[in-house]
């Protein structure tokens, strides 16, 4: 029974260049959400997506953004990154919408330089 | 205020020691609780779900006071691989995860 998984395992970028990681829900699951954990920090919610569409968001600007497939994996973009964005972005992925359980995936680490 | 919060930690303790950790939540509309567990460079995972009623798992109890809003987790007889970060996480039904910062705890032999 294959997990979460996401890529890459870890990236480096400079300022004001774009991102795209990737998630592929634990078999099953049809439901994606991301976090941002920075050092020291738990992680935060970005948002999280369900038939395709984002149903939710937490207090993440608008250089934030993702996708679902039909497939039920999911990207997540960021554009014009800060050095602030540098942090371990994690894809949790759990069944339905109301699905109270959600299995992490091993995460992106991403440093922006 | 923040909407989850735990002990700032960190926890030292030797094998065989049992800890408590703490943890407040600030909307008592939260219908879901759970502690994860966070090791060192690795993703969250799953260490139990928090009942009102209580609920153990071999050396791990949750324990969950609504009216408090206030969530413990206890250690009975650590281990040295009990090591690592506990998050205390509280949840609106279909909403996203909200997680405390983070305890940490370190056993030593």
């Amino acid at each position: 029974d294959a997990g979460v998984t996401q890529s890459p395992t870890h990236l480096i970028k400079t300022r004001g260049q774009q991102v795209t990681l990737r998630c592929s829900p634990k078999s099953g699951h049809d439901t994606v959400s991301w976090y941002q954990q920075a050092l020291g920090q738990g992680p935060q919610f970005i948002f999280q997506y369900y038939e395709e569409e984002e149903r939710q968001r937490g207090n993440f600007p608008d250089r934030f953004s993702g996708h679902q497939f039909p497939n039920y994996s999911s990207e997540l973009n960021v554009n014009a990154l800060w050095l602030g964005d540098s942090a371990l972005y994690l894809c949790a992925s759990s069944f339905g919408l109301a699905g109270e359980t959600q299995y992490f995936g091993p995460g992106t680490r991403l440093l922006v330089l | 205020r923040k909407e989850v919060e735990q002990d700032p930690g960190p926890f030292n303790v030797p094998e065989g020691a049992t800890v408590a950790f703490n943890c407040t939540y600030s909307n008592s509309a939260s219908q879901s609780f759970f502690w994860y567990r966070q090791d060192c460079r690795k993703e969250p995972k799953l260490l139990m779900s928090v009942y009102s009623s209580g609920n153990e798992d071999g050396r791990f109890t949750a324990q969950l006071n609504r009216a408090s809003q206030y969530i413990s987790l206890l250690i009975r007889d650590s281990k040295l691989s009990d090591s690592a970060t506990y998050l205390c996480v509280v949840n609106q039904a279909g909403t996203a995860l909200i997680f405390g910062k983070g305890t940490t705890l370190s056993v030593s032999s």
